[in-house]
């Protein structure tokens, strides 16, 4: 079936690093675009960062631009985020998410990995 | 940017009944809003895209509507499985998620 697993989430210090994969399955990969999107505890939904299905196009959210970035490698069907100079506001679940239709919604979720920045 | 602003944050109804929640884009986005459903624990399901369009496998209980650069989900008649965080997102520029309306049970 159609599904998207997001690992590599755990707990890490402040100024840490860690790298976020999402294995898809189920669909044509390489026809998605992918984002990532996080959740604090208790809070909203803020987008963090677009790939396009071909990897040609990147857009980040300035909370984490400069320090995240998002790559995919679609010979592998997956989606990672690398995160370094992590801070404590960017503890949250994270999630990725995709689409294919030009109105650009996201209609296939991954379940999540939590991200927890404390020292 | 383009900001969206939801409201009401929060919103309490009995089943059955109809409820309304808005979104406000800051400026004109065209179509490009789309509607989804977040329980808790669970990730988001999008509901309806391009404004309008219900997503195969969502009740007809559930539309969108568009009026200037107001964008309106209606849920028209309650059930318990709706109660429920909804948010609105516009994707005419990089995405952006609306603050979201917690709908309790009254």
């Amino acid at each position: 079936q159609v599904q998207l697993v997001e690992s590599g989430g755990g707990l890490v210090k402040p100024g840490g690093s860690l790298r976020l994969s999402c294995a898809a399955s189920g669909f044509t990969f390489n026809d998605y675009f992918m984002n990532w999107i996080r959740q604090a505890p208790g809070k909203g939904l803020e987008w963090v960062s677009y790939i396009s299905s071909s990897g040609e196009a990147i857009f980040y959210a300035d909370s984490v631009k400069g320090r995240f970035t998002i790559s995919r490698d679609n010979a592998k069907n997956s989606l990672y985020l690398e995160m370094n100079s992590l801070r404590a506001e960017d503890t949250a679940v994270y999630y990725c998410a995709g689409g294919r239709a030009a109105d650009g919604a996201f209609d296939i979720w991954g379940q999540g990995t939590m991200v927890t920045v404390s020292s | 940017d383009i900001q969206m602003t939801q409201s009401p944050s929060s919103l309490s109804a009995s089943v059955g009944d109809r409820v309304t929640i808005t979104c406000r884009a800051s400026q004109s986005i065209s179509n490009y809003l789309n509607w989804y459903q977040q329980k808790p624990g669970k990730a988001p399901k999008l509901l309806i895209s391009a404004a309008s369009s219900l997503q195969s496998g969502v009740p007809s209980r559930f539309s969108g509507s568009k009026s200037g650069t107001d964008f309106i989900l209606t849920i028209s008649s309650l059930q318990p499985e709706d109660f429920a965080t909804y948010y609105c997102q516009q994707t005419y520029s990089t995405p952006f998620f609306g603050q979201g309306t917690k709908l309790e049970i009254k």
